[in-house]
């Protein structure tokens, strides 16, 4: 079984410029998650999503991102335009959803603003 | 926000000794889980501990929960130099299935 599939896995930009990831979850999950992690820190929710519907975006700065899952399968985040401070690995994760919400990750996208 | 805090951030031990590695959160939860994350793998779920559950285990690895104390401990037994990694407890407290994540663990098993 594949597992989740994110791309690309590295990605360096000058400030303002836009960037954009991309995550296919394991096929089956409806519920489909973006995660920003810094260094030594542990994952932070950005957005949740239940098939295409976001039921749970109150952590994602709207301001300059912004996230879609049209058919409810992959999905994109967008950051624009970037800051200094939104270097991080933005990482995607699928689960089954109920009862236990184990969730399976991708490998991440390490972004690097300069 | 982070509820789960890891303790202590930082481990080193010798190649087969046992590692363990506490977790402490603030609200009532409805599970518990374990994850790994190295650089070559990514975050990979280890183990599940349900609220009314107070021991787990899946190999080398065993899992307490005291929900009175609102703590975990994970133990690692046979610790090998592949379980070099950062471990983070994640607790599911409500009815969203969000997981909220604690800061890790990062642990180094010395050859």
């Amino acid at each position: 079984e594949a597992g989740v599939v994110q791309s690309p896995r590295y990605k360096i930009i000058e400030k303002k410029q836009p960037v954009a990831f991309w995550c296919n979850p394991i096929s089956g999950h409806n519920t489909l998650y973006w995660y920003r992690q810094n260094l030594g820190q542990g994952p932070e929710l950005l957005i949740r999503y239940e098939n295409e519907e976001a039921v749970d975006d109150s952590q994602l700065p709207k301001d300059r991102f912004s996230a879609e899952r049209l058919k409810g399968v992959d999905s994109t985040l967008k950051i624009q335009p970037a800051e200094l401070g939104d270097s991080a690995v933005y990482l995607c994760a699928s689960s089954g959803g109920a009862p236990y919400n184990e969730q399976f990750f991708g490998p991440g996208t390490r972004l690097t603003v300069l | 926000s982070q509820q789960g805090e890891e303790d202590p951030q930082a481990l080193s031990i010798q190649e087969g000794e046992n590692a363990t590695m506490n977790c402490s959160y603030k609200t009532s939860i409805n599970n518990l889980q374990w994850y790994r994350q190295n650089s070559g793998r990514g975050l990979v779920h280890l183990i599940l501990i349900r609220s009314n559950e107070r021991e787990k285990h899946s190999g080398r690895l065993r899992v307490t929960l005291d929900t009175s104390k609102k703590s975990s401990s994970l133990l690692i037994t046979a610790s090998r130099a592949a379980d070099t990694a950062s471990y983070f407890c994640a607790t599911d407290a409500g009815s969203n299935y969000q997981l909220i994540w604690g800061a890790g663990t990062k642990l180094i098993i010395k050859p």
